[in-house]
């Protein structure tokens, strides 16, 4: 069973600061995907960024960063230069090769304070 | 925009009837995903479709029940809906249902049920 843990409900940042969400997450598979969401007030799901388990390097799409820890199971993302646009809700998200199932977490709520 | 279609954005209905969500996928996409999120389950997979054939189950009620058309398109229809079944209902796509060196799922905007 895969299980995906976001500890945070709730963050908040200044506009124009870094901010880091946390997860974790449970896996008896080998090889993943490792995502993040993002759910703003339209509740369109966005996919901001990937990360495939077998990479050792951490991916980064613009602003966005993840740090993969893979013994740890931990898969965090860090915002940088926070702007009024990212607040939203952010979902972890696995998906193990061969099972083809997306599994999230509770989600972190974002907010930008301006 | 995604590419993925869902319609219709919202739905509302009495208990004890019957609705079907419809979900057009991005052009070329074979696999199909259904996910329902309300506010005390929060995101669940209900069923996956891969051109046409079921590929995963999730925590799908028997009252529920998808398929895939031959043009890849999908419908989920809800039965014998109960107050709890209110949610909003997704639909993914992906390339081609396996998991592949760049499979990412790219989500419609959902369709808005209310059962009342």
């Amino acid at each position: 069973a895969q299980t995906v843990t976001q500890s945070q409900p709730e963050m908040s940042v200044q506009e124009a600061e870094t901010v880091t969400l946390s997860c974790t997450y449970d896996t008896s598979e080998s090889d993943y995907y490792l995502f993040w969401y993002k759910q703003p007030p339209s509740r369109q799901m966005i996919l901001v960024i990937r990360q495939e388990a077998y990479k050792q390097q951490n991916a980064t799409e613009n602003r966005f960063s993840v740090n993969f820890q893979k013994a740890a199971k931990s898969f965090s993302l860090k915002i940088s230069d926070s702007q009024l646009g990212d607040a939203a809700m952010y979902f972890c998200a696995s998906f193990p090769f061969g099972n083809e199932k997306l599994t999230f977490g509770t989600g972190t709520r974002l907010t930008i304070i301006p | 925009d995604s590419g993925v279609t869902q319609t219709p954005k919202h739905l509302i209905t009495a208990t004890g009837q019957r609705v079907t969500l419809r979900c057009s996928p991005r052009s070329g996409d074979l696999s199909v995903y259904w996910y329902q999120q309300s506010l005390d389950q929060g995101l669940q997979f209900l069923i996956q479709y891969y051109n046409g054939e079921e590929r995963a189950k999730g925590n799908i009620l028997e009252r529920f029940s998808a398929q895939q058309f031959p043009d890849l398109h999908s419908e989920l229809n809800l039965s014998s809906l109960e107050l709890g079944d209110s949610a909003l209902y997704f639909c993914a796509s992906s390339g081609n249902g396996y998991t592949a060196t760049n499979e990412k799922l790219f989500f419609g905007s959902g369709t808005q049920l209310s059962v009342l």
